[in-house]
């Protein structure tokens, strides 16, 4: 069964420090997401991703973070400058159409802990 | 402001035992409701995708209703097992193109043998 793959599963880094999360996201898909979950709170919206450029963006994803499919397959998440609260699970998720009720396929996080 | 609400924040229950979680709205527009499984560490999993005109849907063990004129909805799951245990996610979608999901916080259920 196809699935949303994300790299590292976990990355220590330390603060002011640049991470790159990567995720590939199912094939065929067109919609790309990222999400965050600070442990023992609720998943958040961060950003949303359709032909190439941002849909929609959080308040959370401020100047620090940008998105990027660089080559068809990765979408990756960058934060520059790292801050102790970004210390979070991500979460990316893909879906395939415009169908609005069309499945929503999450990875199975990368656990980011700033230092 | 566009809102999920769950309850119970938390659910311990016996194996085989039956269970009920709830979901409040106040999310508009409202498109679809989902309802996801996430298991500790994990990414969630959809369970069930409901629209408007859906009163309520089944998959396997778990049972959603829907009832859009009071903005409720709710999870339930029969016969429940040891994996079961996680917690369970309710999400509105607020528009047409299922762009901009609304989050709950989360129904952790724990079923002990």
């Amino acid at each position: 069964e196809p699935e949303v793959t994300q790299t590292p599963s976990h990355q220590v880094t330390q603060m002011g420090q640049e991470v790159i999360l990567r995720c590939v996201p199912i094939s065929n898909h067109l919609y790309f997401y990222w999400y965050r979950q600070i442990l023992g709170q609720k998943v958040e919206f961060l950003v949303s991703f359709y032909n190439n450029e941002i849909s929609e963006k959080s308040e959370i994803f401020d100047d620090q973070f940008s998105v990027e499919r660089p080559d068809g397959s990765n979408f990756t998440l960058k934060i520059r400058s790292t801050k102790l609260e970004d210390s979070a699970m991500y979460f990316c998720a893909s879906r395939a159409g415009v169908a609005n009720t069309g499945e929503l396929f999450f990875g199975e996080g990368s656990r980011l802990t700033v230092l | 402001k566009n809102q999920v609400e769950q309850s119970p924040q938390s659910l311990i229950i016996l194996e085989g035992k039956n269970c009920t979680l709830q979901c409040n709205y106040t999310v508009s527009p409202f498109s679809n409701l989902r309802w996801y499984k996430q298991d500790t560490g994990r990414g969630p999993v959809s369970l069930t995708i409901m629209t408007f005109s859906e009163n309520t849907k089944s998959n396997g063990r778990y049972t959603a209703t829907l009832d859009a004129d009071t903005k409720q909805s709710s999870l339930h799951i029969t016969a429940s097992q040891l994996s079961d245990s996680a917690s369970y996610i309710c999400v509105v979608s607020r528009d047409n193109y299922g762009q901009n999901f609304v989050f709950g916080p989360g129904t952790r259920l724990s079923v002990l043998p």
